[in-house]
């Protein structure tokens, strides 16, 4: 079957850095998608990997191993606005979105 | 875990004639569902929000009376494009929320590719 995990929720501290797992394993594989949404809002597109490394943007950066199924998101110099969630979405072999449940990232001060 | 099903999940049609998807909660009542649209390398966009048993509330610059929005039971929300035009070839995702979970939860649905011609 399709599975997408990652985990239910995270606490860091403001000024540090956190990482956001995230494995997978479904029918084909056309690119690992991180996007932020805030509570009430519309998910923000943060990051696309469809091909091995680590992709960086800013304080952001996502990491993709296909062999493993498995990716990363990290987030440098926390700040209180990156409360939020964090979800992952892979494209399948027929361009399906399949989600994870979403980590609940907080931060303290 | 909570499942969203949306349907067709592909579709082309001529422009000009309407195209309606469907997206389903399977197992799980969904008082809110949420319509998006995602242009290629493009965020989601909130179309709209679809509340169970009223009408439906448009985000800025969506047209009503070309995206009808039809939540007529807690699993299930429609979205017809009336009248599609190249311009509305698009991804459309709707999003379903548990209304159990402690914190507000959104679950997605793999989208619909609309392509007009």
């Amino acid at each position: 079957g399709q599975n997408i995990d990652q985990p239910t929720e995270m606490t860091a501290t403001e000024g540090a850095i956190v990482q956001i797992n995230c494995t997978y394993q479904t029918s084909g594989f056309n690119g690992l998608f991180w996007y932020q949404q805030h509570a009430g809002e519309a998910p923000t597109f943060l990051s696309y990997n469809v091909l091995d490394g680590l992709e960086e943007k800013g304080r952001f950066s996502s990491f993709l191993s296909r062999s493993k199924g498995y990716s990363y998101l990290l987030l440098k110099e926390l700040q209180m606005k990156d409360s939020a969630s964090y979800l992952c979405a892979i494209m399948d072999s027929n361009y399906q979105l399949i989600w994870g449940a979403g980590t609940k990232l907080i931060i303290k001060p | 875990g909570a499942v969203v099903s949306q349907h067709p999940s592909r579709v082309i049609c001529k422009s000009g004639t309407s195209v309606k998807i469907e997206c389903r909660s399977l197992d799980f009542q969904a008082t809110t569902m949420f319509w998006y649209r995602q242009f290629p390398k493009q965020s989601l966009m909130l179309m709209a929000t679809s509340n169970e048993g009223s009408k439906a509330t448009y985000e800025q610059g969506v047209e009503k009376d070309k995206f009808l929005i039809n939540h007529a039971s807690l699993t299930l929300s429609t979205l017809t494009v009336t009248s599609a035009h190249p311009e509305d070839s698009s991804f459309y995702i709707c999003s379903a929320k548990d209304e159990e979970r402690e914190w507000e939860t959104q679950y997605f649905g793999p989208g619909t590719r609309l392509l007009v011609l």
